[in-house]
């Protein structure tokens, strides 16, 4: 079974700031079945990215998603007020584990 | 809409069984394929089972398999997830999720609110 390692655990940034998030896969991953999701506290998930790279209806193009193989990246070019998060990457074959996740926190 | 309602959770004692339902509406139900996601109090998301449109294709996640069984029955709009052998750490909330179809197919575009499933004697 493929297992997502999510780095870093928790990042600390500034609104306006980047962030970039990893993810990687512990065997090699097809990126149509690469996934990001944004959770916020008492709120179930949200789909941000799928298909590694395309924004899902409604996101905001500050999300941007890129990476193949075993690694992939989620970008926030510009921390938002609304952006302090968790995030998880999900990938899909005969099971579709979640990575650990990221928590985004104020700085 | 597109609403998932969850029901079915509660406490129960380590070894007995739940059964979780989830209300589909707003959509095709027998046109998508669903799972079930569940979140330990304060941990991250974890995966549990999918099941394609017409349940010919079904996934479980290892910690769960030979436990749990997930169905649907679409005349209904429902899906279940049948939960046997309860341990403590299958404390969570357990959320009804859809996939969605190409080009988001599989991954997940609506969620429910979840159900609250307590193992503990």
């Amino acid at each position: 079974e493929i297992v997502l390692t999510q780095s870093p655990g928790t990042l600390s940034l500034s609104p306006g700031e980047r962030a970039t998030l990893s993810c990687r896969a512990s065997q090699s991953v097809s990126s149509s079945y690469l996934a990001w999701y944004q959770q916020k506290p008492g709120q179930a998930p949200r789909l941000l990215i799928y298909g590694a790279s395309s924004r899902a209806t409604g996101i905001p193009d500050r999300f941007s998603g890129s990476g193949s193989g075993t690694d992939f990246t989620l970008t926030i070019s510009r921390l938002e007020p609304e952006d302090f998060a968790v995030y998880y990457c999900q990938q899909y074959g005969s099971s579709f584990p979640f990575g650990g996740g990221t928590k985004v926190e104020i700085k | 809409e597109v609403q998932l309602v969850e029901s079915g959770g509660g406490l129960v004692q380590p070894g007995g069984s739940l059964r979780l339902s989830c209300a589909a509406s707003g959509f095709t139900f027998s046109s998508y394929s669903m799972n079930w996601v569940r979140q330990a109090p304060g941990k991250g998301l974890e995966w549990v089972s999918y099941i394609s449109s017409s349940s010919s294709t079904i996934y479980y996640a290892d910690s769960v398999k030979g436990r749990f069984t997930i169905s649907r029955d679409n005349a209904k709009n429902s899906l279940y997830l049948q939960m046997n052998s309860l341990r403590d750490e299958d404390t969570a909330v357990y959320y009804c999720a859809r996939s969605g179809t190409w080009p988001i197919a599989p991954s997940i575009d609506y969620w429910g609110q979840g159900t609250l499933v307590t193992v503990s004697s």
